[in-house]
């Protein structure tokens, strides 16, 4: 069975800091995808990333960055410089490459930037 | 493009009322389409997967009964919440499964979510 383990409940920084948010998953399949999601308070989930099994390259997109570790099975996010307006509870996840694709989630990070 | 929408945004309704919820890709056809519930303060959760014209796939633990899901077309979804009760309050989010023509890629897409609320 997948799974998905966000130990991080809440995190609280102040304006300007950097954090990193921590993803670790199991899963049984060789291939898959792993997500980030950001959900603000609206609800809407902001898609962020998807990252295949297979390519193990970390990633950079402006202040945020990804670092995949299959070794350790884990997925972490980092927000440089973080800004208010990156609060939000942003959520990991992990589908299957082939078939349904079905997305198991993390329980979630509550991130609040305070000013 | 890419855009999925859900209507009605939010809900409220008497206990023992059905609710219905259409989920639409609105520029894209969808092979699969899928159904999320979250509670307040947790995780998304897979509800069901449905595919156009079949019969949709249920999750262990989600009755079938309660929440009907008709997916008439290549672009319509409907989630129906049957003798609704107070413990179906929750944000029911739907996703669409496509490999889009511009990337080539296969993806799958988010509704901005209907809050379902039951008196």
């Amino acid at each position: 069975a997948q799974k998905v383990t966000q130990a991080q409940t809440e995190i609280s920084v102040v304006e300007k800091e950097d954090v990193t948010l921590d993803c670790v998953y199991e899963t049984r399949d060789t291939t898959y995808y792993l997500f980030w999601y950001k959900q603000p308070p609206s609800g809407e989930l902001v898609f962020l990333i998807r990252r295949n099994s297979f390519d193990e390259q970390n990633e950079i997109s402006g202040r945020y960055s990804w670092n995949f570790q299959k070794s350790t099975s884990s997925f972490n996010f980092t927000i440089t410089a973080s800004q208010v307006v990156d609060s939000a509870v942003y959520f990991c996840a992990l589908s299957e490459f082939q078939g349904a694709q079905k997305l198991v989630f993390g329980q979630g990070t509550r991130l609040t930037i305070n000013p | 493009g890419a855009v999925v929408s859900q209507h009605p945004s939010w809900v409220i309704c008497k206990s023992g009322t059905s609710v219905k919820i259409e989920c639409r890709s609105l520029d894209f056809q969808a092979t699969t389409m899928f159904w999320y519930r979250q509670f307040p303060k947790q995780s998304l959760m897979l509800m069901a997967t449905s595919n156009e014209g079949s019969k949709a796939t249920y999750e262990q633990g989600v009755e079938k009964d309660k929440f009907l899901i008709n997916h008439a077309s290549l672009t319509l979804s409907t989630l129906t919440v049957t003798s609704a009760h107070p413990e179906d309050s929750s944000f029911y989010i739907c996703s669409a499964r496509a490999v889009l023509k511009t990337s080539g890629r296969d993806e799958q897409f988010f509704g901005p979510g209907t809050r379902l609320t039951v008196l």
